[in-house]
């Protein structure tokens, strides 16, 4: 099965880079995939690896390394709507199907 | 193109009874997955549905269940509710079955008294 542990919390003042890490337990997986989400709202994808590497998305990039079993999801420039959770996901290929598993999540609070 | 909708957003049910809530995924997209959420919990995986067929169950007892329609519209059913299942229910939907990108709905907030 899955474990994906990450931070609970993590804070940063506006314009730092902060770095949100996924660690993980697992025999086998299918990429690495974040999502954001709001205080009451849903979550949103934010980006996939499916290869080892960095993935960049504007603000937002992504690592993985499966040797290492390990991920992060990096965030530049913050800004103060950048305060969410943040969920790594991963899909589980050791049951005989693939269902999406989530970390526990991190809370990002950015202060001005 | 429109969202993934949920019905209702908020549903105030008692200890025994049961409760359906609704997804519409968006135009296209024929998989469906259910997700409950709660503080302490997480995020936990539910069922997946691709053409009307599931393909996914996680570990929850049988009083869930659920199914999707021809039109990919699915259902969620808890049957003789506890107050542990007091949680906000996600629907998401994706392109295909497997989909690593997922399209989460505003979710159902469910409290059981």
């Amino acid at each position: 099965g899955q474990s994906l542990e990450q931070p609970s919390e993590v804070t940063a003042v506006e314009g730092a880079i902060v770095q949100i890490n996924c660690t993980y337990q697992t025999s086998g997986f299918y990429g690495l995939s974040w999502y954001q989400q709001h205080d009451g709202g849903a979550p949103t994808f934010l980006s996939y690896n499916g290869l080892d590497g960095l993935e960049e998305t504007g603000r937002f990039s992504s690592f993985l390394s499966r040797s290492d079993s390990y991920g992060y999801l990096l965030l530049q420039e913050l800004q103060m709507k950048d305060s969410a959770s943040y969920f790594c996901a991963v899909r589980d290929r050791n049951t005989g199907f693939q269902k999406l598993v989530f970390g526990t999540g991190t809370r990002l609070l950015v202060s001005p | 193109k429109a969202g993934v909708t949920q019905t209702p957003r908020y549903l105030i049910k008692t200890r025994g009874q049961q409760v359906t809530l609704s997804c519409s995924p968006i135009s296209g997209h024929r998989s469906v997955s259910w997700y409950q959420q709660t503080p302490g919990q997480g995020l936990q995986f539910l069922f997946e549905y691709f053409s009307e067929t599931q393909r996914n169950k996680g570990n929850f007892p049988g009083r869930f269940s659920g199914r999707q329609f021809s039109n990919s519209r699915s259902e969620m059913n808890v049957s003789t509710l506890e107050l542990g299942d007091s949680a906000l229910y996600l629907c998401a939907s994706s392109l295909e079955a497997d989909g690593y990108e997922q399209y989460f709905g505003p979710g159902t907030r469910l409290t059981v008294t």
